[in-house]
């Protein structure tokens, strides 16, 4: 399953709700998780199995979709937000999208 | 606190070999399974490899397949990446991941990754 993120680059200011996308070329059936990456660190898990908020992320961060859509929202952007954001599927193989880069306007 | 601290990296030459190690701490390392996961430079992530449990099953990313071999030893709680006929395409940072209960499974605790450089 190949995975498409849009935008590639995506510039909003502090405040704004964020919407970022990650369309699959097939059905992904919910086994989908994000990930954010700040400059010169690890990946780090958002969301798993399309909606499940990770222990110890903060509750601006929501996923949702179904099917080969799903989006990733953050509610109110805020500066430490500035990072790659990846999507991931584990329904059938292990791929990554090749990433949406957050800035602040 | 779940740790996972790579090690082994380095430059290396087109064609030859490198063992990357994964120390892990925090958890009970047998109880999951492991991946490594790369990324190139400036570019996106790429699953590189997953293995069992106990290590009987282990999977691999075409790009790799044949030329990697991942391994653990839960004695030590510590995950390896043999990386044999190495090219300039291994080129990339090596995480160690911790994935969860099955291979088809997401990663919920990253390394702070290892470099590799593949060049004459």
């Amino acid at each position: 399953i190949q995975l498409t993120q849009s935008p590639s680059l995506l510039s909003a200011s502090v405040g704004d709700r964020v919407t970022l996308s990650c369309k699959g070329s097939q059905n992904i059936n919910n086994y989908l998780a994000w990930y954010q990456q700040k400059l010169g660190e690890a990946p780090k898990l958002l969301i798993y199995n399309t909606n499940s908020l990770q222990t110890g992320i903060p509750s601006r961060f929501s996923g949702s979709g179904s099917g080969t859509d799903y989006t990733l929202t953050i509610s109110s952007l805020q500066p430490e937000d500035v990072a790659t954001y990846f999507c991931y599927q584990y329904n059938n193989g292990l791929t990554f999208g090749s990433g949406t880069k957050l800035e602040i306007k | 606190e779940v740790q996972l601290v790579e090690s082994g990296g380095g430059l290396v030459q087109p064609g030859r070999s490198m063992k990357l190690s994964c120390a892990a701490s925090g958890f009970t390392f047998s109880d999951y399974y492991m991946a490594w996961v790369r990324q190139a430079p400036k570019k996106g992530l790429e699953w590189v490899a997953s293995i069992s449990y106990e290590g009987s099953s282990t999977y691999y990313g075409d790009s790799v397949k044949g030329r990697f071999t991942i391994s653990r030893d839960n004695a030590k709680s510590t995950l390896y990446l043999q990386m044999n006929s190495l090219r300039s395409e291994d080129t990339a940072t090596y995480y160690c991941a911790r994935q969860g209960y099955w291979e088809l499974d997401y990663f919920d605790y990253w390394g702070q990754g290892v470099m590799v450089t593949v060049s004459s």
